[in-house]
């Protein structure tokens, strides 16, 4: 069946540098692509997301690409902040059907 | 404003119990979901409503039953709780197949 496979699961950065999570996906279907954080205690919130036509969108420190072709989309955190530690996931949805699946997860701690 | 609250927050009980988890979405969203968080943090769907009616329904054991009094409240009910049910379940909402709002989870503990 179609699978989202997340990397790395865990990433340890210094603060001030940059992060990357890296997310493939297998249905060629799939044509949205949000991001979501979850804080210590509290459910995933979306922070960004990107749609099939479009190859990159940035708001302030975050920044998603994506690449159709390949099938993989990244997120990417410039400057990163203690407060960015969080488990984040990605997910690609097939816009109309029940089709959302979730990555497994990166666990990012951003060391101060 | 809450846009998706669950109850309770905790819930610690003994084996063999039966419980109740309710979650309620003041979005208007039509979609409402149910998902369960394991100690790895993978987030697993268990169940989906649309407009009150079932339309996600993964392999989950027939002790969970899903039920949707209307559009804005789906509840969780568990019978007969087993050690393995222990983890975090997470109600969420969405408009059909757009982002997903997800409450703060309620943390299962099976003594």
């Amino acid at each position: 069946g179609e699978n989202v496979e997340q990397h790395p699961s865990t990433l340890s950065v210094q603060e001030g540098d940059s992060a990357v999570i890296k997310c493939t996906y297998s249905d060629s279907a799939s044509n949205y692509f949000p991001w979501y954080k979850q804080e210590l205690g509290k459910g995933p919130q979306l922070i960004i997301d990107i749609r099939s036509n479009v190859g990159e969108k940035k708001d302030q420190r975050i920044a998603v690409t994506l690449n159709k072709t390949a099938k993989h989309f990244s997120l990417h955190i410039t400057e990163t902040q203690p407060e960015d530690s969080a488990v984040y996931f990605c997910a690609a949805i097939t816009s109309g059907t029940y089709k959302y699946i979730f990555g497994t997860g990166t666990r990012l701690k951003v060391l101060a | 404003d809450t846009a998706v609250s669950q109850t309770p927050k905790y819930l610690v009980t003994q084996m063999g119990n039966d419980k109740s988890i309710k979650c309620e979405q003041n979005l208007g969203h039509d979609t409402m979901y149910w998902y369960k968080q394991d100690s790895k943090k993978f987030l697993k769907i268990m169940f989906s409503y649309n407009n009150k009616e079932l339309i996600i329904n993964e392999t989950v054991p027939n002790r969970f039953s899903p039920k949707s009094p209307d559009k804005a409240h789906l509840n969780l009910h568990i019978n007969s709780l087993e050690l393995g049910d222990s983890a975090v379940y997470f109600c969420a909402s969405s408009l059909w197949d757009r982002s997903k709002f997800f409450g703060p989870g309620t943390r299962l503990t099976v003594l």
